[in-house]
C-alpha cells in the first residue's frame, strides 16, 4: 500500500532534550516536506527536499534540522526542542521531476508534539 | 505574503444543504489540490485538478485558471462531511491556504 509513515503519532518531551520525528515514504517520491500546522495558521512549511541530498529551507525552518541521505527517508530533528515548538507536524511527499509534476500530495498520519 | 485565499474560514450549514469553499490564488500553478482533514486526523487528497471539473461523489471541485480561482461545492451535505477542507497549490513549491472550518449540524 502506497503510504507515507511518520513516527511517532504523539511525543511529549522537555525543553532541551534532542528528538527525532522520523518519515518515510514507499512511492518512490522525488519530493518530501515537513509542515507545522498551528491552529490559525494552516500549514506552514519548515524545510522540503526535491531529491537525495538536496533539501532547502521552508518558511519556517528555526529550530529544526532535516537529512535526505535516502530517497525514502526525511527525518525532522529538533537539537534543543522549545516550547514554541509544541505543534501538530506533517510529512509530505510527491512527485517532482525537472520542474514540479502534477502528482496528488500524499501526507503522514501527523505527530503531536508537546514540549514542557 | 498570501498566495492563497481561501474564504469563508469557517462555515456552519444545515444537513443537506449545498456548501461552495473558495479558493483564490495569485501565482502560477500547474496543479491545485482540495484536502480534507477530520478533527484529530491526517491529511487527504480529494482532488487534484489543473482545469475544469471534477466530481467525485457528492463533492465537486472547479478551476478558473484565468481568474485563478477554484471553488469547491459539497451538495446534500452531511455530519460527517464536517472538516477542515485546504485548497493547495503546486506552483514552484507547494503552497496552502490556511483551511476552511466546517461544521454540519444534523
Amino acid at each position: 500500500e502506497a503510504q507515507v509513515t511518520q513516527n511517532p503519532r504523539y511525543l511529549i518531551t522537555v525543553t532541551g532534550k534532542k528528538l527525532t520525528v522520523t518519515c518515510s515514504q514507499n512511492m518512490n517520491h522525488e519530493y518530501m516536506s515537513w509542515y507545522r500546522q498551528d491552529p490559525g495558521l494552516g500549514l506552514r512549511q519548515i524545510y522540503y527536499s526535491m531529491n537525495v541530498e538536496v533539501t532547502d529551507k521552508g518558511d519556517v525552518p528555526e529550530g529544526y534540522k532535516v537529512s535526505r541521505k535516502e530517497k525514502r527517508n526525511f527525518p525532522l530533528i529538533l537539537e534543543s526542542p522549545s516550547p514554541n515548538q509544541t505543534s501538530l507536524y506533517f510529512c509530505a511527499s510527491s512527485l517532482w521531476g525537472q520542474g514540479p509534476r502534477i502528482s496528488p500530495l500524499h501526507f503522514g498520519n501527523g505527530t503531536r508534539l508537546t514540549v514542557t | 505574503k498570501n498566495e492563497v485565499e481561501q474564504s469563508p474560514q469557517n462555515l456552519t450549514a444545515q444537513e443537506g444543504e449545498f456548501i461552495t469553499i473558495n479558493c483564490s490564488y495569485s501565482v502560477g500553478i500547474s496543479a491545485l489540490h482540495w484536502l480534507q482533514q477530520h478533527p484529530g486526523g491526517g491529511i487527504v487528497s480529494l482532488f487534484m485538478l489543473s482545469s475544469g471539473k471534477k466530481k467525485h461523489g457528492r463533492l465537486i471541485a472547479t478551476i478558473n485558471i484565468q481568474e485563478k480561482h477554484s471553488s469547491l461545492h459539497i451538495t446534500a451535505s452531511h455530519p460527517r462531511d464536517s472538516a477542515v477542507y485546504i485548497c493547495a497549490l503546486t506552483g514552484n513549491q507547494f503552497y496552502f491556504g490556511t483551511g476552511t472550518s466546517l461544521t454540519v449540524i444534523p
